[in-house]
């Protein structure tokens, strides 16, 4: 079943620490994209992938980065997590770029 | 640029209610216009889509006109249900390699 998964779900980590959001899926799409969504719900897009080693920022400047070396997979890394950082974490995917997307379930980070 | 404003939340109705949305847009060309549904604990799922005026999506009971002349894509449902309880996004998309435009997402509790 075509499906886009994130790992973890829940995250409660301490500032300094180094973290990597997982995100998967078996929707077959070349486009991927992360968001942040900050608690009042608005979402910001923070990177995006055309393909298979192809990166770009978004809109919101972030201190994550991305890769993408396979098609499946489109990681988010925060290298030294801080307490601006606590949001949750969108990740979707897309046939075309920037068109119909499909989201994955998210992962809510809490960083004390 | 892009920019889409919808109502501001929460919005709460009794159940079998009449539910309508108001979103407006601002867009260079002719963009295509969407409404997204989050559930509690979820991502973001399509709930419909137009891509040229006076086109209406229609899923769910929900429905949204692309209303060029009055620049707006109002989302409307004739009688709610407490599972619709959920945060809707307006956005839309603007030709070529345009990102997605979100709005502030509105929240809509449902009550028995």
């Amino acid at each position: 079943e075509a499906d886009i998964y994130q790992t973890p779900r829940y995250l409660v980590i301490g500032t300094g620490k180094k973290i990597t959001l997982e995100c998967s899926q078996t929707m077959g799409h070349d486009k991927m994209y992360w968001y942040q969504q900050d608690p009042g719900m608005e979402l910001h897009l923070i990177h995006y992938s055309y393909g298979v080693n192809s990166t770009e920022k978004g809109d919101l400047s972030s201190e994550s980065t991305v890769s993408r070396i396979r098609t499946e997979h489109f990681p988010l890394t925060l290298e030294s997590a801080r307490p601006s950082h606590t949001s949750q974490y969108l990740c979707a995917t897309s046939r075309q770029l920037h068109e119909t997307q499909y989201f994955g379930p998210g992962t809510r980070l809490l960083v004390l | 640029g892009d920019s889409v404003t919808q109502m501001e939340g929460p919005v709460t109705l009794s159940e079998e209610a009449f539910l309508t949305i108001n979103c407006t847009y601002t867009a260079t060309g002719y963009p295509s216009l969407f409404w997204y549904v989050q559930y509690p604990g979820e991502g973001l799922q399509l709930l419909l889509k137009a891509t040229k005026a006076d086109d209406k999506g229609s899923n769910k009971g929900f429905e949204a006109t692309y209303r060029k002349e009055t620049t707006s894509f109002h989302l409307e449902k004739g009688s709610v249900q407490v599972s619709d309880s959920a945060v809707y996004f307006c956005a839309l998309k603007s030709g070529g390699y345009q990102k997605v435009t979100f709005g502030t997402g509105t929240k809509l509790q449902v009550i028995p």
